[in-house]
């Protein structure tokens, strides 16, 4: 079982849907969750980050964490176009220190 | 990138060679990571340092060396270059120290070994 688990995609959905992107994650005692974003041939943006249980919101993202289940969301309300990338779940693992583990990415497309 | 820079940017190279990639921050950050990027395998850390001199291997490092002399670059050496290590790689800063406020990535280097 991989630590960070991402389903890759590409998952689509039509402008001004709400794109609902998942990461499950192995170990229990993890504390620290982030989410960005990757557009093609450029490197990883920090979009969100949580650390409790519940919803947190910044503009059209939400972030979900349920920590019972570890599982953590990204959803993106009103997707854009601009909003096509692949969006790379990261999780501290228990022990891990401050180092970052990262699922494999969901690739995300918004279609006019 | 928020002060982060990687160079080169691009590189070709051919098998058997060493080759060395830097990392340069502004930021006065104390942790700096190295990670590769391949299809299918995501982001793995190869090495990190926790301060100047201070460095601890990750999930990839056969084959990689670093060192870090002075807190502002951090360099990634790979020793005999391999097919297997064309990637693109990643440096990236902690935007604390604990590190829990997530990182900071540089723009990357493309290598290709030949």
């Amino acid at each position: 079982q991989k630590e960070v688990e991402q389903n890759s995609g590409p998952l689509s959905v039509p402008e001004g849907a709400i794109a609902s992107l998942n990461c499950t994650y192995s170990d229990r005692g993890s504390q620290s969750f982030f989410w960005y974003r990757q557009y093609s041939g450029k490197s990883p943006e920090l979009i969100m980050s949580i650390y409790s249980n519940g919803d947190k919101e910044d503009g059209r993202f939400t972030a979900q964490l349920n920590k019972a289940s570890q599982y953590v969301s990204l959803l993106i309300r009103d997707s854009q176009p601009s909003d096509s990338a692949t969006y790379l779940c990261a999780v501290i693992l228990t022990g891990g220190g401050n180092k970052l583990t990262f699922g494999t990415g969901t690739q995300l497309k918004v279609e006019l | 990138d928020a002060g982060i820079t990687q160079s080169p940017r691009h590189k070709v190279t051919e098998t058997g060679t060493p080759v060395t990639l830097r990392c340069h921050q502004t930021e006065n950050h104390r942790y700096m990571y190295w990670y590769r990027q391949d299809p299918g395998h995501g982001l793995r850390l190869i090495h990190y340092s926790y301060g100047v001199k201070d460095t601890d291997k990750g999930e990839v490092s056969d084959g990689y060396s670093v060192s870090r002399s002075k807190t502002e670059d951090f360099l990634l050496t790979l020793e005999s270059a391999t097919s297997s290590q064309t990637s693109v790689y990643f440096c990236a800063i902690s935007n604390n120290d604990r590190g829990n406020y997530g990182y900071t990535f540089g723009s990357g280097t493309r290598l290709t070994v030949v």
